[in-house]
């Protein structure tokens, strides 16, 4: 049973370009969380959804950010004209059901040059 | 309100020593507080989890503390191992997500 899948594991990407984030869940999982984590900092919750549904994006910046799960293939999270500051580690974490035990995956570490 | 304070930032322990780290929280609906490691290039693995009806959790050499009243609950890690040293941190879940703590930089020196 795989774990939680992340790819690419390293992106960059020239300022002002698309970055596509891919998660695919564990096994059995239908809830997907991103979190992102700067340099020598904590985990920031980003958004919480379900196949098809997103449940809360409260921690997703306004603009330029949006993520989706559809109902067939994985979690995308995608960062249009990204900026300098959008470079970090986007972390992925599923889980079978809401308010369960939640499995990260290995990350994607972005870079914007 | 949505906040996990955690402390110290990094922590120097000798091995075999007992490390100690500490996180704080205010929102009393919170219901789960599970415990992350994180070796450098990974991702965040789940240590150790407890609930708030329970005081302590212990997990081999991993033991949760939890104050309920005072809305703290803290990791000890007895014996400690040049092997633990990685980023810890405590997370807190809300109504449908897990917040986090900053995180200690635990090193265990030989």
């Amino acid at each position: 049973n795989a774990g939680v899948m992340q790819n690419p594991r390293h992106l960059v990407r020239r300022r002002g370009q698309e970055a596509r984030l891919r998660c695919s869940p564990m096994k059995g999982h239908s809830h997907v969380y991103w979190y992102r984590q700067l340099p020598e900092e904590g985990l920031k919750f980003m958004v919480y959804l379900q196949k098809e549904n997103i449940i809360d994006e409260s921690g997703m910046p306004k603009e330029r950010f949006s993520a989706e799960f559809p109902k067939e293939g994985p979690s995308i999270l995608r960062i249009q004209q990204v900026v300098r500051g959008d470079s970090a580690a986007y972390f992925c974490a599923s889980s079978s059901r809401a308010n369960t035990e939640a499995f990260f995956g290995q990350g994607t570490r972005l870079t914007v040059v | 309100q949505q906040q996990v304070k955690q402390s110290p930032q990094s922590l120097i322990v000798q091995k075999g020593g007992i490390s100690i780290i500490n996180c704080a929280y205010e929102n009393t609906a919170f219901d789960y507080f599970p415990w992350y490691q994180q070796f450098p290039g990974k991702g965040p693995a789940l240590l150790i989890a407890i609930r708030p009806d329970v005081s302590e959790k212990k997990e081999g050499r991993f033991t949760i503390s939890f104050n309920k009243s005072a809305k703290q609950f803290s990791l000890h890690i007895m014996d400690s191992q040049p092997g633990d040293s990685a980023t810890y941190f405590c997370a807190a879940r809300g109504t449908d997500k897990l917040i986090f703590g900053t995180g200690t930089r635990l090193q265990v020196f030989p």
